[in-house]
């Protein structure tokens, strides 16, 4: 079946390192969209990517949509304590009507 | 502005005891999610409602069944609770109907089948 799949699974960093986690499906997806869940805490939408290359920044964050619109990456400039949480990427199921989540890339940083 | 409300936040029951637990979304969205998180594998979709009136299967229905009680409403019931069941339990809306809409999650409920 339909899948997406994010690696790495998880990653330690110092605070101030760069941090990348990749998200890649199975079959081309019409958008996808990033979450972060804090420890704890719930998924809190972040950002929806639908053009093809498409590039978006919010603040230290840049999404990414990969010209094929199979794959798709969220990399953090210099990182911070406040970064700490588990970052999901999703897309639609095909048919549209149902979103399937990635595993999550757990991002620890070290002060 | 509450967004979505689930009950309770935490729960523990005996295996084969039943429960509800209870989703509100004060948003005006048309469509709510049943989810379950378990370590490393993500959110899966037990439930959905993509509007008032209709429920539909997710990835893993088995042992739940659902009622869309309203439009602000969706609960979610464990008919005999087994300790497969031990996951936290997000309820989700979104505006509309569709694999595009961004969704909105409650707190969790933390529920532990001994």
């Amino acid at each position: 079946g339909q899948q997406v799949m994010q690696i790495p699974q998880y990653q330690h960093v110092q605070e101030g390192e760069d941090f990348t986690t990749y998200c890649n499906s199975s079959t081309t997806l019409s958008n996808i969209q990033w979450y972060k869940q804090r420890p704890g805490g719930h998924p809190v939408f972040l950002i929806q990517l639908v053009k093809s290359g498409e590039v978006k920044k919010q603040k230290r964050l840049t999404f990414q949509f990969g010209e094929a619109k199979k794959n798709s990456s969220l990399h953090i400039t210099a990182t911070q304590t406040t970064d700490v949480g588990t970052y999901f990427c999703a897309g639609p199921l095909t048919g549209g009507f149902k979103t399937i989540f990635g595993a999550g890339t757990r991002l620890f940083v070290k002060a | 502005n509450a967004g979505v409300t689930q009950t309770p936040k935490f729960q523990v029951l005996k295996t084969g005891q039943s429960m509800t637990l209870q989703c509100a979304q004060d948003m005006n969205h048309n469509s709510m999610y049943w989810y379950r998180q378990d370590p490393g594998m993500g959110l899966r979709l037990i439930y959905y409602s993509a509007s008032e009136g209709t429920t539909d299967k997710g990835e893993v229905p088995n042992g739940y069944n659902v009622s869309r009680l309203n439009k602000r409403e969706f609960s979610l019931r464990l008919e005999s609770a087994a300790p497969s069941q031990t996951s936290v339990y997000f309820c989700a809306s979104s505006e509309l109907e569709g694999g595009n809409q961004p969704q909105h999650f409650g707190d969790g409920t933390r529920l532990s089948i001994l």
